[in-house]
């Protein structure tokens, strides 16, 4: 069965700098990788997703994540963050055959500050 | 296009009761999803159900059932409450159930509380 772990439950930073939020995946198939955003009170949106073709994929707001298979890795990065970019992202998995069971991470908040 | 609903959003049951929950998904989506969410165990599938049809399961007691209607409206019906129950519920929808079609736009949620 897949899992995912995010190494940060907390990551603070200042508005301006480079934040890395990780995510480590553990599946014996292929499959699909996701970061989702929930911002306060409000439900999840789909940040960006990887699902085949380049391992770095892009979201609008400035976000990236590059897929690793031999780390097992899909870390979320931005150069430079912004105080509108408070909230808890959470990386998920789902394996290509029952590709909507997706499994999501424990989350990490991203606290900005000024 | 409106988003997906999730209706009532808020419920207070007391253990033992049983409560269903409603999902309208985005008009033309065929699947739809449900997820609980809390505190100590974070983001949990539930199941997901494509053209009336469950088609993945996640780990949780028969208590926790569901079902999708010919308009693809899902609900989901927990019996005989417990305390551990209390959580927000999500449901999600997508327009099918794999690869590019598998991009799932959630609803605000029902907070289910639970006494």
């Amino acid at each position: 069965a897949q899992s995912v772990t995010q190494l940060d439950s907390q990551v603070p930073v200042f508005e301006e700098a480079p934040v890395e939020l990780r995510c480590n995946y553990s599946s014996s198939v292929s499959v699909y990788l996701f970061w989702y955003v929930q911002y306060p009170n409000q439900g999840l949106q789909l940040l960006l997703k990887y699902l085949s073709g380049s391992t770095l994929v892009e979201s609008i707001n400035g976000f990236e994540a590059e897929f690793n298979k031999s780390q097992t890795s899909f870390h979320l990065r931005k150069p430079s963050v912004h105080i509108s970019d408070t909230a808890e992202y959470f990386c998920a998995v789902s394996e290509l055959r029952s590709a909507s069971k997706i499994i999501f991470g424990s989350g990490t908040r991203l606290s900005i500050r000024p | 296009k409106a988003g997906v609903t999730q209706t009532p959003r808020y419920l207070i049951k007391t253990r033992g009761q049983q409560v269903t929950l409603s999902c309208s998904p985005i008009s033309g989506h065929r699947s739809v999803s449900w997820y609980q969410q809390t505190p100590g165990q974070g983001l949990q599938f539930l199941f997901e159900y494509f053209s009336e049809t469950q088609r993945n399961k996640g780990n949780f007691p028969g208590r926790f059932s569901g079902r999708q209607f010919s308009n693809s409206r899902s609900e989901m019906n927990v019996s005989t409450l417990e305390l551990g129950d209390s959580a927000l519920y999500l449901c999600a929808s997508s327009w099918g159930t794999g690869g590019v079609s598998l991009e799932q736009y959630f609803g605000p949620g029902t907070r289910l509380t639970v006494t």
